[in-house]
């Protein structure tokens, strides 16, 4: 089926241990992003990617690190978790604006979430 | 102050009332609105984007008001099922920023 899929679901890890959240998406959209969201703030956005190969921080992209070789995959790592770091990861695609600029409808199309806990 | 800010509520409503939500936003250069809804525990997902006339969708109306910088959400005759937390959000360049929601509760 059509969709935007993340794993794992459930994650608990130790501290300085590296964890890696995938996100994998079926419509060829252009537009991949993660997010986080913990009470009080929201969704923040970590990283962003407008095509394969291209990629760009978000508000808070420390200690994070993506990757886009392909379009349909948008992996975001965690190279040393930190307790902090704790939280409910948001994967969401979008489709590229049609005018040919960076530009889209802003009709984001989330993924279940990951929810990770470092101990 | 934070770029998107949202009364967090909680507005704990009767089946069948009117309930209006704010949301302020402090990008004067930002280019589109809308309001997502989340479910306990599930991903946000688009309830209606927000244009500068206006618009209505079924019970739900959307307003914007560029020179004060905020929009709204009204529902009218809430159901139980309208129960959610309510995300505003405000589109910068190619990012898109989120207010940290309003709940909302319906009650019988």
């Amino acid at each position: 089926d059509a969709g935007i899929t993340q794993s794992p679901r459930y994650k608990i890890t130790e501290t300085g241990r590296q964890v890696t959240l995938m996100c994998h998406q079926t419509w060829s959209h252009s537009y991949m992003f993660w997010y986080r969201q913990d009470l009080g703030h929201g969704l923040r956005l970590i990283y962003y990617s407008a095509a394969a190969d291209i990629t760009d921080k978000g508000e808070v992209p420390d200690g994070y690190v993506v990757s886009r070789s392909k379009t349909e995959n948008f992996p975001l790592t965690l190279e040393s978790a930190t307790r902090s770091q704790t939280s409910v990861y948001f994967c969401a695609s979008s489709e590229f604006g049609t005018s040919g600029r960076v530009a889209f409808a802003g009709e984001l199309f989330f993924g279940e979430g990951s929810r990770l806990t470092v101990l | 102050r934070k770029e998107v800010e949202q009364d967090p509520g909680p507005f704990n409503v009767p089946e069948g009332a009117t309930v209006a939500f704010n949301c302020t936003y402090s990008n004067s250069a930002s280019q589109s609105f809308f309001w997502y809804r989340q479910d306990c525990r599930k991903e946000p997902k688009l309830l209606m984007s927000v244009y500068s006339s206006g618009n209505e969708d079924g019970r739900f109306t959307a307003q914007l008001n560029r020179a004060s910088q905020y929009i709204s959400l009204l529902i009218r005759d809430s159901k139980l099922s309208d129960s959610a937390t309510y995300l505003c959000v405000v589109r910068q360049g190619n990012k898109l920023v989120f207010g940290a929601g309003t709940i909302l509760r319906v009650k019988s």
